[in-house]
């Protein structure tokens, strides 16, 4: 099973909610990542958990809030967003960090109204 | 930025024809890869190539890596409709702890 899955497919909010986005892994993969992307741009990394410790924020809003409850799981939560944080929020697994192949979600296209 | 570079950003070209991009990168890797994405999609590895080799084929996927210059190609042969996305290079900088992804090459393979 190759498959990391993202809920919800589709979110759409406004600038006072609170949201979180799901993501999930059962490849027993140690390094999970969120990436921004935004139309016909590439992905954009936002934070990289390995062992379920945040390794990398890449200067990421505090609006947005990690979580690695487990090895399998990863968490995003959002709180009072911004228009210009409309994006797709990808997913990523890898076995390890850096080298390794990276496995993503289908993504959850975020619209902040 | 280690952010790598893309050519052609944009790329359309008749179904059976062959499409080639590019990707140049900044400094010493580990590997290269390449991922594909569909429109509003995940991304999907393709191809990995280590920085001891130099040609790699998957298929119709032929990669290419230059450690000289610094640079990638992938190489799509007799390319059809369903190949119609956009692909990206994706940097494993030795010593970095993530990939650093491309700018991009958006293919339209036209029936």
């Amino acid at each position: 099973d190759t498959e990391v899955t993202q809920t919800p497919k589709h979110l759409v909010m406004g600038m006072t909610n609170k949201k979180s986005l799901k993501c999930e892994q059962h490849m027993g993969h140690r390094a999970m990542y969120w990436y921004k992307q935004k139309a016909k741009k590439p992905p954009e990394l936002m934070f990289v958990y390995s062992y379920e410790k945040l390794s990398i924020n890449e200067s990421v809003p505090s609006r947005f809030s990690p979580e690695c409850p487990n090895s399998s799981l990863l968490n995003l939560h959002l709180h009072a967003l911004q228009p210009e944080d409309s994006a797709l929020y990808l997913c990523a697994s890898s076995q390890g960090l850096a080298k390794n192949i990276q496995y993503f979600g289908a993504g959850t296209r975020l619209s902040v109204l | 930025s280690q952010q790598g570079e893309e050519d052609p950003q944009a790329l359309s070209i008749q179904e059976g024809e062959n499409a080639t991009m590019n990707c140049s990168y900044k400094t010493s890797i580990n590997n290269l890869q390449w991922y594909r994405q569909n429109s509003g999609r995940g991304l999907v590895h393709l191809i990995l190539i280590r920085s001891n080799e130099r040609e790699k084929h998957s298929g119709r996927l032929r990669v290419t890596l230059d450690t000289s210059k610094k640079s990638s190609s992938l190489l799509i042969t007799a390319s059809r409709a369903a190949d119609t996305a956009s692909y990206f290079c994706a940097t494993a900088y030795t010593g970095a702890n993530n990939l650093f992804f491309g700018t991009g090459t958006r293919l339209t393979v036209i029936p």
